[in-house]
């Protein structure tokens, strides 16, 4: 099974302040990369998918970049709703495995 | 507006079966591939199975695999997780979700199955 290796396991940063997620595959997954975020108490929802393209309704604020073993999601100017969950999944090979999540939360 | 709204959880012994439906509208559900995703309390996600829009081709995480069985009616819009000799292990809530190249690009509101004696 490909492992997803997502970094830090939590964050703590001001309003406005950029924040970077770092996610590390365990062989190359060729930018099948996708992002999600989970606010508290709600079901996941689709970020980034091939690494760098924004899902419909997305902020653009949210930008996701990276190629065969390292991957990041990017979120510019926090905002208080971007608290949350985020979640990285490799779709290149089954299993699909997620990472363990960063868990982001206002300072 | 894609919904899925997820039905049929709850408690079950340990051995016992339970049967999991998701209800979608919003998109033609016969074109889309669909999954089951599930996240143990205050733990990750994890992948559990997929099956293609005709409902031809499945897949499985090993550690379900000969236990669950995906499926789906695509004349009633209604995907399934049938699960056998249920284990601790699988206590989880269970999300459906639309299967896009293998991204999940929407989520039901989650089901809760509670695998206890």
């Amino acid at each position: 099974d490909i492992q997803m290796t997502q970094s830090p396991a939590s964050l703590s940063a001001s309003l406005g302040e950029t924040v970077t997620i770092e996610c590390l595959a365990s062989e190359d997954i060729y930018s099948n990369l996708a992002w999600y975020q989970q606010k508290p108490g709600k079901s996941p929802q689709l970020l980034i998918y091939y690494a760098n393209s924004l899902n419909d309704g997305v902020p653009s604020r949210f930008s996701g970049s990276g190629s065969g073993t390292q991957y990041s999601l990017k979120i510019n100017s926090l905002q208080s709703e971007d608290v949350s969950i985020y979640f990285c999944q490799q779709n290149y090979d089954s299993p699909y495995t997620f990472g363990a999540g960063t868990k982001l939360e206002l300072k | 507006e894609v919904q899925l709204v997820e039905s049929g959880g709850g408690l079950v012994q340990p051995g016992r079966s339970m049967k999991l439906s998701c209800a979608a509208s919003g998109f033609t559900f016969s074109n889309y591939g669909m999954a089951w995703v599930r996240q143990a309390p205050t733990k990750g996600l994890e992948w559990v199975a997929t099956i293609s829009y005709d409902g031809s081709s499945t897949y499985y995480r090993d550690s379900v695999k000969g236990r669950f069985t995906i499926s789906r009616d695509n004349a009633k819009s209604t995907l399934y997780l049938q699960m056998n000799s249920l284990r601790s292990e699988d206590t989880a809530t269970y999300y459906c979700t639309r299967d896009k190249r293998r991204v999940c690009d929407y989520w039901g509101q989650g089901v809760m199955v509670t695998v206890s004696s």
